[in-house]
């Protein structure tokens, strides 16, 4: 079975702090792809990143980065310096079918001014 | 943007009364999915359609059945609303396996 779990329920930092959201997954398959989706409080779902499980380098996008780690299982998201507009809830998400993403429970990020 | 259109956006049922959701694509994608966000569980997928007539059950479908007659329609239907089916209801559309989803606007469904 597949599993996406993201510890952090709520996160709060003040702005330019610099942040990472966990990523934690379980599949027993080897062949799969793990996203990042941002849902601001305008309650839309937009789409960050897309990896798939044979390419373990990490991806930088501006103040965005993420770090994938095969041997924890592990697809960790860091924002850099980060603003107010970055406030929002984070998922996480696996698919290893194809057609099936399995999100994580997501962590909201508060960025106070 | 993606050219996805759920509508209504909010409905206020009564329970035991069928509603419908509507989702609606204008990319010709694939693959459509409908998923129910609640807090603490982030999205769980309740059915998806892997082309016309060809649909198949996600992680929670009891409650819901879907129907697609066509490639850009993807219908959830609920028979008998239960309170436990409050919830924010997004459709979503990918173009092809193991590609990102986009996602529409959502449905906020209250039932009373």
């Amino acid at each position: 079975a597949q599993k996406v779990t993201q510890a952090q329920t709520e996160i709060s930092v003040v702005e330019k702090e610099d942040v990472t959201l966990d990523c934690v997954y379980e599949t027993r398959d080897t062949t799969y792809y793990l996203f990042w989706y941002k849902q601001p409080p305008s309650g839309e779902l937009v789409f960050l990143i897309r990896r798939n499980s044979f390419d373990e380098q990490n991806e930088i996008s501006g103040r965005y980065s993420w770090n994938f780690q095969k041997s924890t299982s592990s697809f960790n998201f860091t924002i850099t310096a980060s603003q107010v507009v970055d406030s929002a809830v984070y998922f996480c998400a696996l698919d290893n079918y194809g057609q099936n993403f399995v999100f994580g429970p997501g962590t909201r990020l508060s960025v106070l001014p | 943007d993606a050219g996805i259109t759920q509508s209504p956006r909010h409905k206020v049922t009564e329970t035991g009364t069928p509603v419908t959701l509507r989702c609606h694509q204008t990319e010709n994608h694939r693959y459509m999915y409908w998923y129910r966000q609640d807090p603490g569980h982030g999205l769980r997928l309740i059915h998806y359609s892997y082309g016309v007539k060809d649909t198949d059950k996600g992680e929670v479908s009891d409650g819901y059945s879907v129907s697609r007659s066509k490639t850009e329609d993807f219908l959830l239907t609920l028979e008998s609303a239960t309170s436990s089916q409050t919830s924010v209801y997004f459709c979503a559309i990918s173009g092809d396996r193991f590609t990102e989803a986009f996602f529409g606007q959502g449905t906020r469904l209250t039932v009373v």
